[in-house]
C-alpha cells in the first residue's frame, strides 16, 4: 500500500530564506509527483507535476526534485516571501488516477 | 479560464440527514475524482469515475454514492450523516489523455458541518 510522508510537519523561517521541504513514499510505482499549495480552508493549487520519468520541475522561485527509485521528492523555495506561508502537500499519482497525499509540510515565512 | 465548480460551497446538516454535494468539471474532462479532507488531515480518496463509469474506489462510506451523469457532472450522495462526515470535499477533474502528465484540477471544496 503506497504512503506518502512528509517532514517536516511545521516549519518557520525569516523572509528570504531558502528553504526545502522533503516527501517520500514507499512505493516507486507512480506516474507523476505533483507539489499543491493549500492555504487555511482554501483548496489546492498545483504547484509543480513531475512525470515519473522526469528529475524535476521548475517554476519560478520553486524547483521540485525526483528520485523514484529512492522514493524521495524535494521542493526547494528559494528567497522565501511572508506570501508563501501555506501547507504545502506532495501527492503520488498511481496508475488508476488517483492521488495519495502526504499529511503536509505548514511553512510560515515571517516579515 | 473555467475552473471545476463545486455546489454547494458550504452545507450544514443535521445527524442522520441526507446530503447531495455537485461537482462540474473544466469543459471537455471526462475524468472526476472526489476527495475528503478532515480538519487537520490530508485529502483522502473517495471515489473516480472516467466516461460516466466508476474507475475506482477509496475509503468511502457504504452511506456515500456518487455517479457521473451525461454532461460529465458529477454528484457525491452521502445519507445518515454522521459527526465524522464533517470535512471539506474536494472535487477534481482531469482530460485523462495522459495520467503521466495531466494533473488534476480541483475546485474550491464544499464545505460540509454535521451537527
Amino acid at each position: 500500500k503506497q504512503e506518502v510522508t512528509q517532514i517536516p510537519a511545521a516549519l518557520s523561517v525569516p523572509e528570504g530564506e531558502n528553504l526545502v521541504l522533503n516527501c517520500s513514499f514507499t512505493d516507486s510505482a507512480i506516474y507523476n509527483l505533483q507539489w499543491f499549495r493549500q492555504d487555511p480552508g482554501k483548496g489546492l493549487t498545483s504547484l509543480l507535476l513531475i512525470q515519473s520519468s522526469q528529475r524535476e520541475q521548475t517554476s519560478g522561485r520553486l524547483n521540485a526534485s525526483l528520485d523514484k527509485s529512492s522514493g524521495r521528492s524535494t521542493l526547494y523555495i528559494a528567497a522565501s516571501q511572508p506570501g508563501d506561508s501555506a501547507t504545502y502537500l506532495c501527492a503520488v499519482e498511481t496508475n488508476t488516477g488517483k492521488l495519495i497525499f502526504g499529511q503536509g509540510t505548514t511553512l510560515q515565512v515571517k516579515p | 479560464a473555467a475552473g471545476v465548480i463545486q455546489s454547494p460551497r458550504h452545507l450544514i446538516k443535521e445527524k442522520r440527514e441526507t446530503a447531495t454535494l455537485k461537482c462540474y468539471p473544466i469543459p471537455r474532462h471526462d475524468t472526476v475524482y472526489w476527495y475528503q479532507q478532515g480538519p487537520g488531515q490530508d485529502p483522502q480518496f473517495l471515489i473516480s469515475f472516467y466516461e460516466k463509469m466508476q474507475s475506482d474506489k477509496g475509503s468511502i462510506p457504504d452511506r456515500f454514492s456518487a455517479q457521473q451523469f451525461s454532461d460529465y457532472h458529477s454528484e457525491l450522495n452521502m445519507s445518515s450523516l454522521e459527526l465524522g462526515d464533517s470535512a471539506l470535499y474536494f472535487c477534481a477533474s482531469s482530460p485523462r489523455r495522459d495520467l503521466s502528465t495531466d494533473t488534476q484540477y480541483f475546485g474550491p471544496g464544499t464545505r460540509l458541518t454535521v451537527l
